[in-house]
């Protein structure tokens, strides 16, 4: 069972722009802990988007955005086009588990 | 250009075993934490397990301690999962990755995945 909560999907028409949030615990991202997220289209493996909270790594489009505040952190998708529709990952380090752990997922749909 | 391969995906039968390799490429293995990552058929990502640049330290998730155990070979930049008491439940594309080179920074580099299936 995953200790970061995510909600199942989110949708929003292009243009738009949608977050998603990520709760944990004070064992993971409250502890301060780095947050990352993961992008994973249909049939293919995850793409790193965002790490260490809000630092998108070379090639991501600045349309991407993460923050963390207190046990939560959050993906921002602004200006949402076709190709976002995919499931998003949110990512950390539980100090009570010893080991990563990955949120349960959240299915963007464009409108 | 960093390329991992994962292989050794099979059909295995409920209580048998099965070594998943990673192959790398492009980037200096003795310098990175490596990482094994599973999804389920239809279900979300699973941390697996991790090891230390020297695999001196390894930590794993508790569903699979005991069962699993991962390894490096520095000297071939290859990574391998030892899965061992399979159950139905294990069944998923198993994914090698590797860490980024900041404390706790998560994963830069993911492989195309292997398929493992446990079923009789």
């Amino acid at each position: 069972q995953s200790v970061l909560t995510q909600p199942p999907s989110v949708s929003g028409a292009p243009g738009q722009r949608v977050t998603i949030s990520c709760t944990g615990s004070s064992s993971n991202i409250g502890a301060g802990y780095g947050v990352h997220w993961y992008q994973q289209l249909p049939g293919t493996a995850p793409k790193p988007l965002i790490f260490a909270d809000n630092n998108r790594p070379s090639g991501v489009p600045d349309r991407f955005s993460g923050s963390k505040s207190g046990t939560s952190a959050s993906l921002a998708i602004t200006g949402l086009q076709a190709e976002d529709e995919a499931d998003y990952y949110c990512q950390s380090y539980d100090s009570s588990l010893r080991g990563y752990v990955f949120g349960t997922g959240t299915k963007v749909s464009v409108l | 250009e960093v390329q991992l391969v994962e292989s050794g995906g099979d059909l295995v039968q409920p209580g048998g075993s099965l070594t998943l390799s990673c192959a790398t490429s492009g980037f200096t293995f003795s310098n990175f934490w490596m990482t094994w990552v599973r999804q389920a058929p239809g279900k979300g990502l699973e941390w697996l397990a991790n090891i230390r640049k020297d695999g001196r330290d390894q930590s794993c998730v508790d569903s699979v301690k005991g069962r699993f155990t991962i390894s490096r070979d520095n000297a071939k930049s290859s990574l391998y999962l030892q899965m061992n008491s399979l159950r139905v439940e294990d069944t998923a594309v198993y994914y090698c990755a590797r860490d980024r080179s900041i404390a706790f920074g998560g994963v830069d580099y993911w492989g195309q995945g292997t398929l493992v299936t446990v079923s009789s």
